[in-house]
């Protein structure tokens, strides 16, 4: 069936590190992908999404390309802010009975030290 | 208050007992989603509902209970609660105008714990 892994967290970094998460997909079809990020005690909020090969999300300073060679969707920011501090779910989306439904990574925790 | 909301925020209850977990939502969105979380699974989808009185099953369904008279809101039912239901649950609701991959929008989350 349809899944994504993410590289296992904790990540630590200091703030204006270079971040990279990275994210791979195995799909039947071609399904679009998505960053969905948790701040503490909140829901998940969409970070950016990419609907089709070579696509390039971006927002607040994350980027991710969908790359359908590799099947990754790695995200990346230049330099990272404590206010980055969340959980980073990679997911991908396919269609199923009445909707599209999401599939989400295991999720990786970031914390950004000052 | 706008947006999608759930309550209770928190609900400790015990093995065998027949709990509800709400959702409500004000934006009038078509679908709506039931996920739980669970440390090393990210999230899996319980249940969802493409409009009012259609619902249906997700990844993992098993000793849940969905319905959807109303389309702003779609409560969740634990029929007998067991130590493995133990989790945080989300809803989620999309829009059907903004296309198939619309974003889905989260509520606060409820943490339920089994004793």
């Amino acid at each position: 069936g349809d899944s994504v892994t993410q590289m296992e967290g904790p990540v630590t970094l200091s703030e204006e590190a270079f971040l990279t998460i990275n994210c791979t997909y195995t799909a039947t079809g071609y399904p679009s992908l998505f960053w969905y990020v948790q701040y503490p005690g909140e829901g998940l909020q969409l970070l950016l999404k990419a609907t089709k090969a070579d696509d390039k999300g971006s927002n607040k300073g994350f980027e991710a390309t969908y790359r359908k060679e590799t099947t990754s969707f790695h995200l990346e920011k230049g330099s990272v802010q404590v206010s980055d501090s969340a959980v980073y779910f990679c997911a991908l989306s396919v269609a199923s009975g009445s909707a599209r439904q999401l599939t989400f990574g295991s999720g990786t925790q970031l914390t950004v030290l000052p | 208050d706008a947006g999608i909301t759930q309550s209770p925020r928190y609900k400790i209850t015990e093995t065998g007992r027949q709990v509800t977990l709400m959702c409500h939502q004000t934006w009038s969105h078509s679908y709506m989603f039931w996920y739980r979380q669970d440390l090393g699974h990210g999230l899996r989808l319980i249940y969802y509902s493409a409009a009012a009185d259609i619902t249906d099953k997700g990844e993992v369904p098993d000793g849940y209970v969905v319905s959807r008279s109303k389309t702003e809101n779609f409560p969740l039912t634990l029929e007998s609660a067991t130590r493995s239901q133990t989790s945080v649950y989300f809803c989620a609701s999309s829009s059907r105008l903004a296309g198939v991959d619309s974003e889905q929008f989260f509520g606060p989350g409820t943490r339920l714990t089994v004793l």
